[in-house]
This record gives C-alpha cells, structure tokens and sequence, in this order.
C-alpha cells in the first residue's frame, strides 16, 4: 500500500518557468491537500480538493493552479514560477469523517528551489 | 482567524526523561486535533488524532490531551529515547472545514 506518493522528490526550476507537482493516492480518499512548508515555519494549505472536480482556495494560492480530474490524482501547477515559491511542498488526502488515528495521510514532499 | 502556536520551538533532553510539548489555539470551534511527528527531510507522520468530544488519546508512549475551553492540547512522552528525535507539529481542524491550521512545531533533540 504506497499511501500518498508525491513526485519529482527534488526539482530546481528556473525564473519564469512553469512545472507541474504530481501527486496520487491509492487510498480512495475523497479530500486531497496541497501544503507549502518554509524553513523554520508551519504549513500552509495552498490548494484543497473535496472529490473529483471540485477544487478550492487555501490560505497561499496565488501562483498555483490545480485540477481533480480523478479521485486519485491530485496536480499542483506553479506557472511563471518565483524565488517566493521556493519551498517543501506536500500532498495530503484524508478520508470524511476522519477516522480515529489516521486523519490525514501525508506524502513524503518534493523539494523545490526556484533560481 | 484560527492561530495555532507550539511551545517551546525546540528542546534538548537526555534519554529517559518524560516531557510536555504544548500546543494553543485560538479558536475553540474546532473538530479535531492531530499530533504529526517530521523528521528531517521526510514528510508527516500521524501520531494521534483527538476528536473535539475526546479529552485524551494514547499510543505506546505518546498520550495527547485536549482541553477544548481553554484552547489547548499537550502531547506527553514517556521515558524519551533517541528514535524520538524529530519535530512534532501540532493541528487543529475547524468546525465545518476540511483545512488543517498546523503550529510551527517543536524540534526534539534526545540525546543518550
């Protein structure tokens, strides 16, 4: 059981360039997460998603984009990329309610720095 | 506006010893806690999970507590090894959300 598999782990992307996140849950978790983590700081929900198709705004959205196409597949897009998007971002999903020690199931994150 | 901070941001200990990491919020209109544990260059782990109905979880060594009213949650670790080596964040999911506010995080550092 992979859980939630994020990729590329590491990625330098240059000024002006666009990339796309992968992110993908084998857990048939209905509601999936994008978070940025900065040294030092907490983490803060970029995009969130509730099922397939519907998408909305977290607390740092400008730059992004994202889409649900399926319950599994969770995109994180960063058009005209900046040195203010460098950062660890993370996928999540949980499952509605969330069940007794297990809310939510985190990927392992992909390392991003913008020059 | 929900606001959750962790004391203290780091801490150092030996081996053997019991601690309280803490964690408060602001807004008590919550439906549940989760306590993750991160170590260096990896992604989350769940440690325990209290529902707003709940006012205590365990896990082996680990016991989180919620004290709703007064906007705070500690997570407890019994006699500490240095596996437990690891920042700890806290988070709190507000009623009629599905967004996780998370703390900064406590840096644990056990050193035998």
């Amino acid at each position: 059981n992979a859980g939630v598999t994020q990729t590329p782990k590491f990625h330098i992307l240059k000024i002006g360039q666009s990339m796309t996140l992968q992110c993908t849950q084998d857990m048939n978790h209905n509601y999936m997460y994008w978070y940025r983590q900065d040294p030092g700081m907490g983490l803060k929900l970029i995009y969130y998603s509730v099922g397939a198709g519907i998408t909305d705004k977290g607390e740092v959205p400008n730059g992004y984009n994202v889409s649900r196409s399926t319950t599994e597949d969770f995109p994180l897009r960063l058009e005209l990329a900046a040195p203010s998007q460098t950062s660890v971002y993370f996928c999540a999903s949980s499952a509605y309610p969330p069940k007794a020690n297990y809310g939510y199931t985190f990927g392992s994150g992909t390392r991003l720095t913008v020059v | 506006k929900q606001e959750v901070t962790q004391i203290p941001a780091a801490l150092s200990v030996p081996e053997g010893e019991n601690l309280v990491l803490n964690c408060s919020f602001t807004d008590s209109a919550i439906y549940n806690l989760q306590w993750f544990r991160q170590d260096p260059g990896k992604g989350l782990t769940s440690l325990l999970l209290i529902q707003s109905s709940q006012r205590e979880q365990t896990s082996g060594r680990l016991n989180a507590s919620l004290d709703k009213s007064s906007g705070r949650s500690t997570l407890y670790i019994a006699a500490s090894q240095p596996g437990d080596s690891a920042t700890y964040l806290c988070a709190v999911r507000r009623i009629n959300t599905d967004k996780l506010i998370f703390g900064t995080g406590t840096r644990l550092q056990v050193f035998p």
